[in-house]
């Protein structure tokens, strides 16, 4: 089943922040970040594994609410380069089935 | 280095013409994934492969096949493409178990004539 995104879509100007959500009905044991920009392949962003779990790069991260089947991701003081569609991803306990939710899409502006 | 390589880029096919991509790892990762992306929408998984457990979604239409001949490759047969067909397939591996990440390959354009 796929997890579910908020919101479907932020712009923002260039040094502003946002919060993308994730969740799920079903029990999580990892969740996946992936951005995505047009016409190319995902990339890989962070995973997070444990309930609890808060995880960063640059500006990008992460958080994982276990217990409440949910996730956040972080982008603070947004840059250009961070426009791009972003993606959770949720996986069974092998991490065999991961499924996306269906995208949050990030515009920054100058 | 590219880990994970689909051929073609992009493939033109006519309707109901039997076509085949290909997707191939360098990195000997067990689990091997088959999306299907439509434009704006999030990648929609059709079956993955646990070394050669094969495991189809539902709700993958039957006109989708897959082969997977050994750890390093793996084939998405489209058996009858209809127009509702055209998208972009991705093709992705990660290793067994939660923690790891899922590589994906830079994907086949398909359209559909």
């Amino acid at each position: 089943q796929q997890p579910v995104q908020s919101p479907q879509a932020v712009i923002l100007r260039e040094g502003e922040d946002a919060v993308i959500n994730c969740s799920s009905s079903k029990a999580l044991y990892s969740v996946h970040w992936y951005r995505q920009k047009h016409g190319e392949a995902p990339v890989f962003l962070m995973i997070l594994l444990k309930g609890g779990e808060q995880k960063g790069h640059d500006k990008i991260s992460a958080s994982f609410n276990e217990k409440k089947q949910q996730s956040s991701l972080y982008l603070t003081a947004s840059q250009l380069s961070y426009s791009g569609t972003y993606f959770c991803g949720t996986g069974g306990h092998n991490n065999n089935d991961m499924r996306f939710g269906a995208g949050t899409r990030l515009t920054v502006k100058p | 280095d590219a880990m994970v390589i689909q051929n073609p880029r992009y493939q033109v096919t006519q309707f109901g013409k039997p076509v085949t991509l290909s997707c191939s790892q360098t990195l000997n990762h067990n689990v091997m994934y088959w999306y299907q992306q439509k434009s704006s929408q999030a990648p929609k998984l059709l079956f993955h492969y646990y070394d050669k457990d094969f495991n189809n979604e539902a709700d993958t239409p039957d006109n989708f096949q897959s082969r997977r001949p050994n750890t390093s490759f793996c084939f998405l047969d489209i058996r009858s493409p209809g127009l509702g067909d055209a998208a972009m397939y991705l093709c992705a591996t990660s290793r067994v178990g939660s923690g790891t990440e899922a590589f994906f390959g830079q994907g086949t354009r398909l359209t559909v004539v």
